[in-house]
């Protein structure tokens, strides 16, 4: 069956790095985003990774992908306080019709 | 120019009203989506419109009525709505690599 799965909260201080797990358990899985959400907010696409790749770097994002043991992590470098949001990890599945299947989501709380 | 555009942003009806949620967006992305999204929950597919075609319907109730009046148009119509239908509805659209961008949402309080 489709589920992705992460932790619900992280807290770090500002500066540091953050890492944000999520795994899944699709293995048709084709596309995996990272999406941030704020308070009140739509979603903001961060970053997306195909699933043939191990590794994509965005500025301050990097992400990883362990296929075998199908496991995303989004590490944000010197975290800042507008960071704080929820992060959702989020699979793409069912060949080519986008549907999206969402992890639980991690909050993300930076302090100062 | 990655912009889903939906309105209103904060939508108040009674349970006999109908109304009803806009999208736009002028990327020329063929496929658009609804998701339904309640308080400290991920969203939930709806519907899924492929170049103006309905190809997914989430087992919706028929109080929800998606209609595609064209490529960069996606609307939701509300009817008979009960209160626990309140939620976030988030519109999205899928572009080139598989990019999915959504809107900032509607939020519906049914009362």
């Amino acid at each position: 069956g489709e589920d992705v799965e992460q932790s619900l909260f992280l807290s770090v201080r500002e500066g540091d790095s953050s890492v944000i797990n999520c795994t899944y358990t699709d293995s048709s899985s084709t596309y995996l985003y990272w999406y941030k959400q704020e308070p009140g907010a739509g979603l903001q696409l961060l970053t997306y990774i195909f699933s043939n790749m191990d590794m994509k770097q965005d500025q301050r994002l990097t992400v990883l992908l362990n296929k075998k043991d199908k496991h995303l992590s989004l590490r944000i470098a010197d975290t800042q306080t507008g960071d704080s949001a929820i992060y959702f990890c989020a699979e793409s599945i069912r060949g080519n019709t986008g549907k999206l299947i969402f992890g639980q989501g991690t909050t993300l709380q930076v302090k100062p | 120019d990655t912009e889903v555009t939906q309105t209103p942003k904060h939508l108040v009806m009674g349970m006999t009203n109908k109304k009803s949620l806009k999208c736009e967006q002028h990327m020329g992305h063929r496929a658009m989506y609804w998701y339904k999204q309640k308080a400290k929950k991920p969203p939930e597919l709806m519907f899924v419109y492929s170049y103006e075609k309905l190809s997914i319907n989430e087992s919706v109730p028929s109080r929800f009525s998606p209609e595609c009046p064209n490529s960069s148009l996606l609307n939701l119509h509300l009817h008979a709505l009960q209160p626990e239908d309140s939620a976030l509805y988030l519109c999205a659209s899928r572009g080139s690599g598989n990019t999915i961008y959504f809107g900032e949402g509607s939020w519906l309080t049914v009362v």
